[in-house]
């Protein structure tokens, strides 16, 4: 069975901390791994990680995915409490005809 | 602007009756998609099309119906509403062809009492 767990399910950090989120996968024909950030309503794309250990960035966020550990950490710099907000990692299947989340983070940056 | 719009946006149903959400693109993709949100539990995939004409099962079908209308609308059922059914119902749409080219709605919060 197909599966993605992510953790910690919920993180509080103050304002100006780092924090890393994890996410790990079982998945038949892995190939690739997506971020998304939710706020109050729609989930939003972040980045898409392949194999190619490549590292996407984009201001304080970036991503790595890990092949041997078949994982990705999602890290925020310098947080803001506008980067409070539930972190979902999702892994596409059978030919990106469907998409498998993870729990998701709760993350909550306090002033 | 150009997206996927669900409505209704909030719905309060009593134990047993029905409703059906709707939902409609226009980005002119392929498969639509509807999921589940409990707190705690990510997104599940209750119903997909791939395709105008046909729907498949996701992973949490029990007590729902769906209709692809058209290339444009994805409707979800509920024929008779159950407390567990309580959640937040987002459709999506994916482009042909990526991995990444989800869009979602902006949810239908039902509660079932």
């Amino acid at each position: 069975e197909d599966k993605v767990v992510q953790s910690p399910l919920s993180l509080v950090v103050h304002e100006g901390d780092t924090v890393t989120l994890n996410c790990s996968y079982e998945v038949t024909n892995f190939r690739s791994l997506l971020w998304y950030k939710q706020e109050k309503k729609a989930p939003t794309f972040l980045f898409m990680l392949t194999s190619s250990g490549i590292e996407k960035k984009s201001g304080r966020l970036s991503s790595i995915l890990d092949k041997k550990e078949l994982s990705s950490i999602l890290n925020i710099t310098a947080t803001q409490t506008g980067d409070s907000a539930i972190y979902l990692c999702a892994v596409p299947i059978q030919g990106a005809q469907k998409l498998v989340f993870g729990q998701g983070t709760r993350l909550t940056i306090n002033p | 602007n150009a997206g996927v719009t669900q409505t209704p946006k909030f719905q309060v149903l009593k134990t047993g009756q029905s409703m059906t959400l709707q939902c409609a693109q226009d980005m002119n993709h392929n498969s639509m998609y509807w999921y589940r949100q409990d707190p705690g539990m990510g997104l599940r995939l209750i119903y997909y099309s791939a395709s105008e004409g046909t729907t498949d099962k996701g992973e949490v079908p029990n007590g729902y119906n769906v209709s692809r209308l058209n290339k444009r609308e994805f409707s979800l059922r509920l024929e008779s509403a159950a407390p567990s059914q309580t959640s937040v119902y987002f459709c999506a749409s994916r482009a042909s062809g990526t991995f990444y080219g989800y869009t979602f709605g902006s949810g239908t919060r039902l509660t079932v009492v």
